[in-house]
């Protein structure tokens, strides 16, 4: 069964220091990956995804995320964070032709200033 | 140019109330997704409506949910005989086609959530 696994429940960081969000995906085949942000009181609001071709992705507001099939993941990056970053993470993969998402259970995110 | 509107975005009930939760999709989006995301949970999938079908339920517990998208109107989960379990934030998303496209345009777009407490 398809899966999206998110290790890490909570993660703090300082204002301007590097993030890395890690996701892990269970699929046989090569699924289409997202990865979206839930701030407090809003809905989700996609950060980006990748679908194929080049395997690190740019996002908006600075985020990145490189595919390794051999990893079976997708792991957000940013090189510097800021205090309106902190928010909820979440990882999403749905497979070709399909609309089922399957998200993972979040990654917290707190910013220190 | 508005995005998924989602009201209320909290509902209190009492056990054994009925609880209506209403999603506007985006303009133009004839395909709306239900999602509930449990404490410490992430999103799970429960219905996915174009208008006036439900194309699959398959993530819709068997008894006391259902969904509808009315040819006007908003779509609508309603919830009979609410318990405490289903506390939870619900989610509707929208999108212009139902099938993700090899050209990876597809993309759903999600509104900002009902909170919906039992008490």
């Amino acid at each position: 069964a398809q899966s999206v696994t998110q290790p890490d429940i909570h993660i703090t960081v300082s204002e301007g220091a590097s993030l890395e969000l890690r996701c892990n995906y269970s699929y046989g085949a090569t699924p289409y990956l997202f990865w979206y942000v839930q701030s407090p009181g809003q809905g989700l609001q996609l950060l980006l995804k990748y679908f194929s071709g080049d395997t690190l992705v740019q996002g908006i507001k600075g985020f990145e995320a490189e595919f390794k099939r051999s990893q079976s993941s997708f792991n957000l990056r940013k090189p510097s964070v800021h205090w309106s970053d902190a928010a909820e993470y979440f990882c999403a993969v749905v497979t070709s032709g399909t609309y089922k998402y399957i998200f993972g259970t979040g990654t917290r995110l707190k910013v220190l200033a | 140019n508005a995005g998924v509107m989602q009201n209320p975005r909290h509902l209190v009930r009492r056990r054994g109330q009925e609880a209506r939760l209403r999603c506007s999709p985006m303009k133009g989006h004839s395909h709306v997704y239900w999602y509930r995301q449990l404490p410490e949970e992430g999103l799970k999938f429960m219905v996915y409506l174009q208008k006036e079908n439900i194309i699959d339920e398959s993530g819709m517990p068997k008894e006391r949910f259902s969904a509808e998208f009315p040819k006007e109107g908003p779509s609508i989960l309603r919830i009979q005989q609410v318990v405490r379990g289903d506390s939870a934030a619900y989610f509707c998303a929208s999108s212009l086609l139902g099938r993700t496209g090899g050209r990876g345009s597809e993309k759903l777009f999600f509104g900002s959530g009902t909170q919906l407490s039992v008490l």
